[in-house]
């Protein structure tokens, strides 16, 4: 099946400091990636949509300046936690959409949304 | 996006059927019931996806009544490594892609 990586899966960061987390999909072409954030014992909260070559759509509450989003190709997303501070602190897991095919009868598998391992961020 | 209600944990021994129930009353027509799992430090694995009546995979089953406002995944004879987090989504896929996941199902199973 279709692989989505992410680098680092873990990461420890001084506060202030800025880190960058790759989303890759290893074998399929990707047009839309999303990223969550989840917090122990939490669920799951999308933060962002990723289209490549646009700009990413952010969900409410979620801070645009804080938390930068690039899908520079259609591999590869990533997002760079600003100025980390230890709230920021969580378990950010990214997931792959690969481009669907055009046409009717489109199965619905082609639609398929594939995560990442996940990255675990801690901010001292 | 439809909302889903599903309890927020349950037990299990080993050997036995888990049967976890999902509502979603507001379900829209073009919607479909997604099930993940998802281990401790992982990311969401995919289960299994229906629209209606009953979809059989290697690893569950999903039971969908007419009315589609509910659903319920069925594990048969679990074993200590089904011991997961089990979310019911549902969604338009061909829609945005957009997945909001809700509280999810603790699911412990005992020796």
């Amino acid at each position: 099946g279709a692989v989505v990586s992410q680098h680092p899966s873990r990461v420890i960061c001084k506060s202030g400091t800025s880190v960058k987390i790759e989303c890759r999909s290893l074998d399929f072409q990707a047009t839309t990636m999303f990223w969550y954030r989840q917090f122990p014992k939490q669920s799951l909260m999308l933060m962002a949509t990723s289209n490549e070559g646009s700009k990413a759509t952010y969900e409410q509450g979620v801070e645009k300046d804080k938390f930068l989003i690039n899908h520079a190709s259609l591999t590869l997303s990533t997002l760079t936690v600003t100025s980390a501070h230890p709230e920021d602190s969580s378990f950010y897991i990214c997931s792959a959409r690969p481009r669907p095919p055009t046409g009717t009868g489109t199965p619905l598998n082609s639609y398929e949304q594939y995560f990442g391992p996940g990255t675990r961020l801690t901010v001292t | 996006l439809a909302k889903t209600t599903q309890p927020i944990s349950m037990d299990s021994y080993e050997g036995q059927e888990v049967n976890i129930t999902c509502s979603h009353n507001n379900i829209a027509t073009n919607d479909y019931i997604t099930w993940y799992q998802q281990f401790p430090s992982q990311g969401p694995r995919f289960i299994i996806q229906g629209y209606k009546t009953k979809v059989t995979n290697e690893v569950a089953s999903l039971f969908i009544p007419a009315d589609r406002k509910s659903s319920t995944l069925s594990l048969p004879r679990v074993s200590l490594s089904d011991t997961a987090v089990y979310y019911c989504l549902v969604t338009d896929p061909r829609n945005t892609g957009k997945l909001i996941f809700g509280q999810g199902t603790t699911l412990q199973v005992k020796p």
